[in-house]
């Protein structure tokens, strides 16, 4: 079984400052790992996935994450926040028939 | 690419009445597709899963008679909301993936359907 964890239903930074979400799984079998972000009255935009290479990944936007499989983390940072980068952000976890186990999301306020 | 496009984006409808919503993949062959459900500021819930050709798999506690999916093509999926009431108002995203049954390609989610039921 899977499950995800995100930290914080609500962060807000200063723009130009870091972003940082955090997601922890829980995951029997070599897990998948995925961000997604939805802006208001959207679906979900893939920002960037973990399948077992590099253990840090380069998404869109500016963003990256970083597999720990030692604190079973897979946090998504931002050095400097936009205020475009405003929206809900989902940490998900594919499961042994590769569907998606997604966390409760992070919603990601950016001050001015 | 891995566009995937839903249809309506928008519909309000009567109590008792039945709802398709459409599921496309424009530039890829989806041969897993996934539909969720949203409640507002909640995470998106899985309610079933369909592939190609064969009959949904439904999560637990999603009534298969009440939400019918069909799964015709390698393009299409739809999904039924039938005899419709005011509580089954929610967001509903469909995702779909392409490569083999069971595969780790990525899923690319629609943009959404708002169902609102009076």
């Amino acid at each position: 079984a899977q499950s995800v964890t995100q930290l914080g239903s609500h962060v807000s930074v200063s723009e130009g400052a870091l972003v940082l979400l955090r997601c922890n799984y829980s995951s029997s079998v070599p897990p998948y790992l995925f961000w997604y972000v939805q802006y208001p009255n959207q679906g979900l935009q893939l920002l960037l996935k973990y399948t077992s290479a590099a253990t840090l990944v380069k998404g869109i936007n500016g963003f990256e994450a970083e597999f720990k499989k030692s604190e079973t983390s897979f946090h998504l940072t931002k050095p400097s926040a936009h205020m475009s980068d405003a929206a809900e952000y989902f940490c998900a976890v594919g499961g042994s028939a590769r569907q998606l186990t997604f966390g409760s999301g992070t919603q990601l306020t950016v001050l001015p | 690419g891995a566009v995937v496009s839903q249809h309506p984006s928008r519909v309000i409808c009567k109590s008792g009445t039945s709802v398709k919503i459409e599921c496309r993949s424009l530039d890829f062959q989806a041969t897993t597709m996934f539909w969720y459900r949203q409640f507002p500021k909640k995470s998106l819930m899985l309610m079933a899963t369909s592939n190609e050709g064969s009959k949904a798999t439904y999560e637990q506690g999603v009534e298969k008679d009440k939400f019918l999916i069909n799964h015709a093509s390698l393009t299409l999926s739809t999904l039924t909301v039938t005899s419709a009431h005011p509580e089954d108002s929610s967001f509903y995203i469909c995702s779909a993936r392409g490569g083999l049954a069971g595969s780790t390609d990525t899923q690319y989610f629609g943009p959404g359907t708002r169902l609102t039921v009076l």
